[in-house]
Formats: C-alpha cells, sequence, structure tokens
C-alpha cells in the first residue's frame, strides 16, 4: 500500500487566497484524523472523520477553515481566506478503525506559507 | 486542560549508549498512549500503541513500559545507533477524548 498520501507537498500564497489541501487515506481505514503542527503549539487535532462523517472537529480554530470527505478515499482541508497564522505542516492520518487504541498512520504532511 | 509532559526536550548521546526518556500524562480515566518517532522532513511514524496498565512493549532496540496508575511511560532505546536520530512523540488520551501529543524529546546520536 501506498500508505497515506497527501497534496500538495508545499504550498505558498498570499493572505487572503483560498488554500485546498487533498488527503487520501489508507485503503479500507475507516478513520481520518487532520492535524496542524507549529513549533508553539506542537501537533494538535483539527479535525476527525469516521465512515466519512465528522466525528469530532472541535480543534478547527474558526469559521474559516472547513473539512469535507465525499468518499472513504478522499477528505479536503480548506482555508479561506488564508491568513500568515495559519502557517504550519497540515497532516493527514487514518486508521482503521475507529478508536484511540487503534494505531494512525500519517501521511507526509502539506508544509503550508501564507504571506 | 488535558496536558502531556515529555523530558527531556532534547538529548545527546553517543552510539552505544543506551537511554530513556519519559512521557506524563494525567492518571485519571486513561484510555490509550502512544509512541511515534518523527524524522526531519518525514511523518510520524507509529511505535507503540498502549492501552493497559503495566503494559511493556518491544521492537528491536526500543521498548516501552506504562503506568497509569501514576501517569507515566518511559521509552528506552539499548545501543543507541545514529539512525535513532529523531523526535520521539508521545500521546495519551482519556476516553471520548482526542488524541493529545507531547511536545517530543528530541534525541541525537553521535557515531
Amino acid at each position: 500500500d501506498a500508505g497515506v498520501i497527501q497534496s500538495p507537498r508545499h504550498e505558498v500564497t498570499e493572505m487572503g487566497q483560498e488554500v485546498t489541501l487533498r488527503c487520501k487515506p489508507i485503503s479500507g481505514h475507516n478513520s481520518l484524523f487532520w492535524y496542524r503542527q507549529t513549533m508553539m503549539r506542537g501537533l494538535e487535532l483539527l479535525i476527525y472523520f469516521n465512515n466519512n462523517v465528522p466525528i469530532d472537529d472541535s480543534g478547527m480554530p474558526e469559521d474559516r477553515f472547513s473539512a469535507k470527505m465525499p468518499n472513504a478515499s478522499f477528505s479536503t482541508l480548506k482555508i479561506q481566506p488564508s491568513e500568515p497564522r495559519d502557517s504550519a505542516v497540515y497532516f493527514c492520518a487514518s486508521s482503521l478503525v475507529a478508536s484511540y487504541q487503534e494505531t494512525q498512520y500519517f501521511g507526509p504532511g502539506t508544509r503550508l506559507l501564507v504571506l | 486542560i488535558l496536558n502531556v509532559e515529555q523530558s527531556p526536550q532534547s538529548l545527546h548521546v553517543q552510539e552505544g549508549d543506551s537511554t530513556n526518556f519519559t512521557c506524563s500524562f494525567p492518571s485519571s480515566n486513561f484510555y490509550a498512549l502512544h509512541w511515534y518517532r518523527w524524522e526531519t522532513a518525514k511523518s510520524p511514524e507509529a511505535l507503540f500503541v498502549m492501552t493497559l496498565n503495566g503494559d511493556e512493549k518491544k521492537k528491536g532496540r526500543i521498548s516501552a513500559t506504562l503506568n497509569t496508575k501514576e501517569g507515566y511511560s518511559y521509552l528506552y532505546i539499548k545501543g543507541s545507533q545514529p539512525e535513532d536520530s529523531a523526535t520521539y512523540l508521545c500521546a495519551f488520551n482519556q476516553a471520548g477524548t482526542a488524541l493529545i501529543f507531547g511536545k517530543g524529546t528530541t534525541l541525537s546520536v553521535s557515531s
């Protein structure tokens, strides 16, 4: 299996622009997680889907952030409008079943820079 | 506010040394404790998921123990090698909550 796939790997954009990050989980995995990693706050959960349904979005910072999972093999995280403080590495992870006792497999991340 | 503390923040050892670091977490309503290995410019790689008090897990030269009653886990590396250089993250959750990650311990192994 190719593992969790994320695109793009790097994104540089200007403040105010819309940014869309994409994730393809491992085939057969039912749970998908979006994380943000910053120097100040470390790795933080943004949102968690189980069977394509958002279960916990309490980590989504504000209305500028939205996430969708239209099917079992694809998810997007959108920031509109983007701000410089959104600059971070965004990771997607998937696990076989919906349990925090299951191993999560991380993608390579998208490094976002908002100027 | 739930918090996960890892110590030390960074560590530098010589090749062949054995080392260990600590992850501390709230002891109430424990559900799971994860250890990840994170190399620079790569993604976190799962090492262990531990769920029971007294759990001990081992993968090659790396092992981990868990004490849920006092709220800590130790990660041990025996005979450190340069390829062990990475940041080691632990993550914890209580029942019904998301994983909370520590800031990690960054290990550097010199040959």
